[in-house]
Formats: structure tokens, C-alpha cells, sequence
């Protein structure tokens, strides 16, 4: 079956401005997650969603980064007035959801603020 | 909070040669540990995945080991190959939460 989808794969953009970045998980799995990996580090938790809801968002950095999950399948991370230190890797994963499910990662979306 | 270190960054080995990557963290009481593969503009590719009550998991000739009173995991890669080359990740969880290193990037010389 199909793997964890994202899109864009890259996205380019310039300072100031609002991107959306989508993620589409493993048909099925309830749980997703949003990672964030700069150059040369190991990806960082931004939030966690179980279904539709957001039960873990403490990775966030601050207030200008958001995410969704209206339908508990598709999820958008969105970023307001983005920054030029926002250029990262964002990660997407999804899992069945329980403690012990192993979390399977989509390719990335390639963020560069110009 | 958990902080998660991998050493060596960079590894360079002539084909044929065993891998040994190391992986250490912090705080002991961890549920599981995790070692991925990332290959360049790809996404992470789970490899092992040894559960708290585990020492050791293996698969084909990739092994790891986990010791929790020290905090340390090594992986071992037996006979390098080219495709061997990415850069391998540690993630140890915290309930859902996976807590990454930088990784090792591993360079296989044919």
C-alpha cells in the first residue's frame, strides 16, 4: 500500500510570508506526527495528533506554526510571516497509534525562506 | 529533556568492513530505541527497533544492542556494502515522542 505522502517536496518562499504544508498518512493509522529537521540535526517533535485532535502540541516553536486535522486523515502544518531560521526539512509520520506502533515517515517537504 | 548523541558524525570505510555507530542518551527510562536510515533528500526508513525490555535486536546483518544503565546503544552493520552509504539515525522514545541525534553519515568505498 501506500506510504506517508507530503507535498510540496520543496517549497520556496519569502520572508514574511504563509505557507501550508501537507501531509497525507498510511490509510488507517489515527496517530500523526510532525517532526522538523534542520541541516545536520536529527528531526525535532513539533506536534502529535490522536484522530482529529491535537494531543500533544508542545513541540511547536511559537505561535506562528500551526496544524490541523479536521477529518483525522489529512493533516497541514501552517506557518505565518515564516522567517528565514523556519528553512528546514518538515517531516511527516503516522502510526496505528498505540505506545508501541512503530511511526512511518513521508520524504520531507524542503522549506527555504529567502 | 532527553538529549540523544551519535558519534561518530562521519564514517568512511572500505567495502567489506563492519559498521559499529554508536548512540547515547541521557535519561534511562526510555520505552523504546529506534535506528533509522536516511538517504540524501529522502524520508527516514525504520531499521531496528529494540523495545525497553530488550537487549538486543537483530536483522539480517544489522544488529543492535541497547544497555539502559549506561544509556547506550551501538549498531552494527556486518560486511559494508556501498548501499550501505546514508546517514543512520538513533531515536530513543518518550512515549509517542521520538528524541532524534544528529547521526552518523556512513560512506562505503567500493
Amino acid at each position: 500500500g501506500a506510504g506517508v505522502s507530503q507535498t510540496p517536496s520543496n517549497k520556496v518562499t519569502e520572508k514574511g510570508k504563509y505557507v501550508e504544508l501537507r501531509c497525507d498518512p498510511i490509510s488507517g493509522h489515527t496517530a500523526l506526527y510532525w517532526y522538523r529537521q534542520s541541516l545536520g540535526q536529527g528531526p525535532e517533535f513539533l506536534i502529535y495528533f490522536q484522530g482529529t485532535g491535537a494531543a500533544d502540541d508542545s513541540g511547536l516553536p511559537n505561535d506562528r506554526f500551526f496544524a490541523v486535522r479536521p477529518e483525522g486523515s489529512v493533516s497541514t502544518l501552517k506557518i505565518q510571516r515564516t522567517e528565514r531560521g523556519d528553512s528546514a526539512v518538515y517531516l511527516c509520520a503516522s502510526s496505528f497509534g498505540t505506545l508501541t506502533d512503530t511511526q512511518y515517515f513521508g520524504p520531507g517537504t524542503r522549506l527555504t525562506v529567502l | 529533556k532527553q538529549e540523544v548523541t551519535q558519534i561518530p558524525a562521519a564514517l568512511s570505510v572500505p567495502e567489506g568492513e563492519n559498521l559499529v555507530l554508536n548512540c547515547s542518551f541521557t535519561d534511562s527510562a526510555i520505552y523504546n530505541l529506534q535506528w533509522f536510515r536516511q538517504d540524501p533528500g529522502k524520508g527516514l526508513t525504520s531499521l531496528l527497533l529494540i523495545q525497553s525490555s530488550q537487549r538486543e535486536q537483530t536483522s539480517g546483518r544489522l544488529n543492535a544492542s541497547l544497555d539502559k544503565s549506561s544509556g547506550r546503544s551501538t549498531l552494527y552493520i556486518a560486511a559494508s556494502q556501498p548501499g550501505d552509504s546514508a546517514t543512520y539515525l538513533c531515536a530513543v522514545w518518550d512515549d509517542y515522542k521520538l528524541s532524534f541525534g544528529a547521526g552518523t553519515t556512513v560512506t562505503v568505498r567500493a
